[in-house]
């Protein structure tokens, strides 16, 4: 069974760029048959889809964060990161990484979720 | 965007008693493979959300079949036949037909 593991701080100052990691183990990221997502659950907006990876390195983002984000795959050590700039307090929330399955069009599995707080 | 507005918010239950949640989608969810691109899961107090439905209508795997989708278009609904304990938590449709994927409200179950 895949596991999914997010990884980051927990704290980001305003202004400043929200790093996480998605770690997956038992199933490898080369696999053409997903896509490797990031969304985030907040009190104020619900679950929000900020965008996926394809193994293929192609991208897709949310247009109301596509400014600010930059999704990335790492092959070598089974990983996908998000890079999210500028941000504000907005932006707290749990972040979570999901697999996609490609072609029925459902997450099959989600990490544990991680709380990113924004205050100076 | 496709907006996904879930009704009701907010459902108590009695345990073994039905229970009945509504999705509707600003457009058409249907593909032209045929299906519906609307998927249902269970946020479990403390968890992460976990899939039941997937393609409108197909159970995942391990999901009891007390749970069932149906709908087509834009009107979809989720059932439990029978509600039990463990089913307490928040249930979200989402929208799968076209990025960015969007996902409802929300309907939080909780036992009478």
């Amino acid at each position: 069974q895949v596991q999914l593991q997010e990884s980051g701080p927990g704290l980001v100052k305003p202004s400043q760029t929200l790093s996480l990691t998605c770690t997956v183990s038992a199933g490898s990221i080369r696999s053409g048959s997903y896509s490797w997502t990031w969304i985030r659950q907040s009190a104020g907006k619900g679950l929000e889809w900020i965008g996926h990876i394809f193994p293929s390195g192609s991208t897709d983002y949310n247009p109301s964060l596509k400014s600010r984000t930059t999704i990335s795959i790492d092959m070598s050590k089974n990983q996908f990161s998000l890079n999210l700039k500028s941000v504000t307090v907005a932006d707290v929330a749990v972040y979570y990484c999901a697999r996609f399955v490609n072609g029925w069009y459902y997450f099959d599995s989600w990490g544990q979720g991680t709380l990113v707080a924004v205050s100076s | 965007d496709i907006v996904m507005t879930q009704s009701p918010l907010s459902l108590p239950v009695t345990p073994g008693e039905p229970a009945s949640i509504s999705c509707r989608s600003s457009q058409s969810l249907l593909h032209s493979d045929g299906y519906n691109h609307l998927d249902w899961f269970l946020q479990k107090p403390g968890q992460s959300p976990q899939l039941l439905i997937y393609l409108g209508s197909i159970r995942a795997s391990g999901v009891p079949d007390r749970f069932s989708g149906s709908g087509s278009g834009t009107d979809f609904t989720l059932k439990i036949s029978r509600v039990e304990a463990e089913d307490v938590g928040i249930y979200y449709c989402m929208q799968a037909l076209q990025t960015p994927i969007t996902f409802g409200q929300g309907t939080r179950l909780e036992i009478k």
